[in-house]
């Protein structure tokens, strides 16, 4: 099983739509999480941290479910200009080693 | 402006001509760390550093120098690059703690023939 997982998409939704991405990570131990935004071939951009108790920026949502595991991001009324690719990112353990999973493609479209 | 700047942008190479790949951050960040892209398989840490003249191995080191001589630079040296390193490369730098952002250069696309 790989530490970080994301089913890589695309996933093809009309501007305006809420859309959901889940990423599953393996360490049970694992104390952080992040997602990132990675445009076509550039470099990977901090969308926002994942707290415990969840958090929200804009549009943006994200949750942690300790239990079962995993991590998910919540994009609502879903804009052109948030095509991208969305990278699960998981501290494993602490210290600075963190693990990223392959990335989920959203494209939004008109 | 704050920023990693990692160069060359693009890098076309012949195997076994040894390159090096140049990252400085202006941030005065303590944590820096390379990473390699592949279709298929994410980003994967080569090497990384956590202060000057300390550097350890990250997931796929193999093929792969390092050195960290001074805080704002960390380059990264293929002595003898094969087929199997074409790569999109990333340096990135963050304040160091493991929950602090990562700020990433621009990349650079490397292929050897």
């Amino acid at each position: 099983r790989k530490e970080v997982e994301q089913d890589p998409g695309p996933f093809n939704v009309p501007e305006g739509a809420t859309v959901a991405f889940n990423c599953t990570y393996s360490n049970s131990a694992s104390q952080s999480f992040f997602w990132y935004r990675q445009d076509c071939r550039k470099e990977p951009k901090l969308l926002m941290s994942v707290y415990s108790s969840g958090n929200e920026d804009g549009r943006f949502t994200a949750q942690l479910n300790r239990a079962s595991q995993y991590i998910s991001l919540l994009i609502r009324d879903s804009k052109l200009s948030d095509s991208a690719t969305y990278l699960c990112v998981v501290n494993p353990g602490g210290g600075n080693k963190l693990t990223f999973g392959t990335g989920t493609q959203l494209k939004v479209e008109l | 402006e704050a920023q990693v700047t990692q160069n060359p942008r693009y890098l076309i190479t012949v195997t076994g001509k040894k390159l090096t790949v140049t990252c400085s951050q202006n941030m005065n960040h303590e944590y820096m760390s390379w990473y390699r892209q592949d279709p298929g398989l994410g980003l994967r840490q080569i090497y990384y550093s956590m202060n000057v003249e300390v550097t350890d191995k990250g997931d796929v080191p193999e093929g792969y120098k390092v050195s960290r001589k001074e805080k704002r630079n960390f380059p990264l040296i293929l002595e003898s690059p094969s087929p199997n390193q074409t790569s999109l490369y990333f340096c990135a730098s963050s304040a160091g703690t493991g929950n602090e952002k990562l700020f990433f250069g621009s990349g650079t696309q490397l292929s050897v023939l």
